[in-house]
């Protein structure tokens, strides 16, 4: 079965300071991908940032950043000199396989202080 | 631009009553997806397709049925509305051979 896990329900980071949200997944899947997805108080769901498995390279988009560790199976977000509209749930998801159905964690709500 | 869009974006029915929610998306993509979002449980899918006139069930189907007879849309139609059925709803795309999904806005029910 593949699963998803993010054991951080709730997490806060001052205005300007950095934050690591953690994800760990399982699949015995060797093709795959992972996300994150961000759901602010508007609900729309957002995509951050993807990662193909087969790359080496952690993937980044400006401020947010990811720790792929594959052997460890663990996708962790960072993000750098945090916003106030950063603040939000933040949902980790694989996709894995040829179903092309994603996979969920059940998020991390970041709050950040001014 | 393209987009995905829902409506209506709130709804509220009565226990018994037949709804549909409406998804389309304008990007032409093959996949789209229906998911619900309760708290405590992430987000949930409930059908999917892969292309006109495919369906597929997901993990918490039942109460619930897709159509598709075009790409750009993929309503969700609750049989039968009943209280455990109030979530918020939403509808994503992806393209053929691409993993990424675009998400909708949502649609929060309300079944009393």
């Amino acid at each position: 079965a593949q699963t998803v896990t993010q054991s951080q329900p709730e997490m806060s980071v001052q205005e300007a300071e950095t934050v690591t949200l953690s994800c760990t997944y399982d699949t015995s899947e060797s093709d795959y991908y992972l996300f994150w997805y961000k759901q602010p108080p508007s609900r729309q769901m957002i995509l951050v940032i993807r990662q193909e498995a087969y790359k080496q390279q952690n993937a980044t988009e400006n401020r947010f950043s990811v720790n792929f560790q594959k052997a460890a199976k663990s996708f962790s977000l960072k993000i750098s000199d945090s916003q106030l509209g950063d603040a939000a749930m933040y949902f980790c998801a694989l996709n894995a396989g040829n179903n092309r159905k994603l996979i969920w964690g059940l998020g991390t709500s970041l709050a950040v202080n001014p | 631009d393209a987009e995905i869009t829902q409506s209506p974006r709130h709804k509220i029915t009565e226990t018994g009553r037949q709804v549909t929610l409406a998804c389309h998306q304008t990007w032409n993509h093959n996949n789209m997806f229906w998911y619900r979002q309760d708290l405590g449980h992430g987000l949930r899918l409930i059908h999917y397709s892969y292309g006109v006139q495919d369906t597929n069930k997901g993990e918490v189907s039942d109460g619930y049925s897709v159509s598709r007879s075009n790409t750009e849309d993929l309503p969700l139609t609750l049989e039968s509305a009943a209280s455990s059925q109030t979530s918020v709803y939403f509808c994503a795309s992806s393209e053929s051979g691409k993993e990424t999904q675009y998400f909708g806005p949502g649609t929060r029910l309300l079944v009393l």
